[in-house]
C-alpha cells in the first residue's frame, strides 16, 4: 500500500518559535499533488497548503511555507511565528488514484 | 451555505444494532469519501465514489456499505455494530481536479457498547 509517513508523533514549541512537521510518501506517479490539514479541537478539517508536484516553486500561505524535496519524497510543513490558535493535529497527505492518503498526524501545541 | 454536512453529529448504538451516516454535498463535487479517524491512525480511506451509481472500496471497507444513488448524497451504512467501528467518521468530496483538496464535514462520533 502507498503510504505518506509523519515521524513526529507530537511536538511542542513556544509562542513566536519557528516549527517544522516532517512528511515523506511514496508514489509511483510523476505529477500529484501533496497537501497539509489542520484539525483544531473543532474536529473540522482546514485546508492549510498545497503543492503541485510538477511545481518547483515551495508553496506559501502566510506564516505558513513547505519545502518540497520532489526526488527525496518529502514534503515538509513549516509554520513562522507560531501563534496559540495554530495549536492543532495536523495531516500531511497525498493524492493518487482519485483520492488523498493521509499521515498519522502530528499534535502540535503552542505554548504561551 | 454550500458546504458538506453530515448527519447525525453523534449516535452511541448497541452492538449488533445497524445505522446509517448521511453525506450531503451542495458544490456539485463528483467525487466523495468517507474515511475513519482513530488515534495514531491518522484517517482511513472506507469507501468513496466517483460519479452517480459508482463506490470502490478503500482501505478499511469491511463492515461497511455505502451507496450513491444522487449525486450530492453518499451513504455509509453499518449493519451489524462491533465495537471496532469506535470512531470518528469524516466525509469529504471534491472536484476530479485536485486544485482545492477535499472539502469536510464536521464528522460524526459513534460510539459502539
Amino acid at each position: 500500500a502507498q503510504t505518506v509517513t509523519q515521524s513526529q508523533p507530537e511536538m511542542s514549541v513556544q509562542e513566536a518559535e519557528t516549527v517544522t512537521l516532517s512528511c515523506t510518501y511514496d508514489t509511483s506517479e510523476n505529477n500529484y499533488y501533496l497537501f497539509w490539514y489542520k484539525q483544531p479541537p473543532s474536529r473540522q478539517m482546514i485546508l492549510v497548503i498545497r503543492q503541485e508536484a510538477y511545481k518547483q516553486q515551495n508553496a506559501t500561505e502566510n506564516r505558513f511555507s513547505v519545502n518540497f524535496q520532489k526526488a527525496a519524497k518529502s514534503f515538509s510543513l513549516k509554520i513562522s511565528d507560531s501563534q496559540l490558535g495554530d495549536t492543532a493535529m495536523y495531516f500531511c497527505a497525498r493524492e493518487g488514484a482519485q483520492k488523498l492518503v493521509f499521515g498519522q498526524g502530528t499534535r502540535l501545541t503552542i505554548n504561551p | 451555505n454550500a458546504g458538506v454536512t453530515q448527519t447525525p453529529k453523534f449516535r452511541v448504538l448497541k452492538t449488533g444494532q445497524s445505522m446509517t451516516l448521511l453525506c450531503a454535498q451542495d458544490m456539485n463535487h463528483e467525487y466523495m469519501y468517507w474515511y475513519r479517524q482513530d488515534p495514531g491512525m491518522g484517517l482511513r480511506l472506507i469507501h468513496y465514489s466517483v460519479g452517480e451509481g459508482t463506490t470502490a472500496k478503500g482501505e478499511v471497507p469491511d463492515g461497511y456499505n455505502v451507496s450513491r444513488l444522487k449525486k450530492q448524497n453518499f451513504l455509509l451504512g453499518l449493519e451489524s455494530a462491533a465495537p471496532s467501528q469506535t470512531s470518528v467518521y469524516f466525509c469529504a468530496s471534491s472536484y476530479p481536479s485536485w486544485n482545492y483538496g477535499y472539502t469536510f464535514g464536521s464528522g460524526t462520533r459513534l460510539t459502539v457498547v
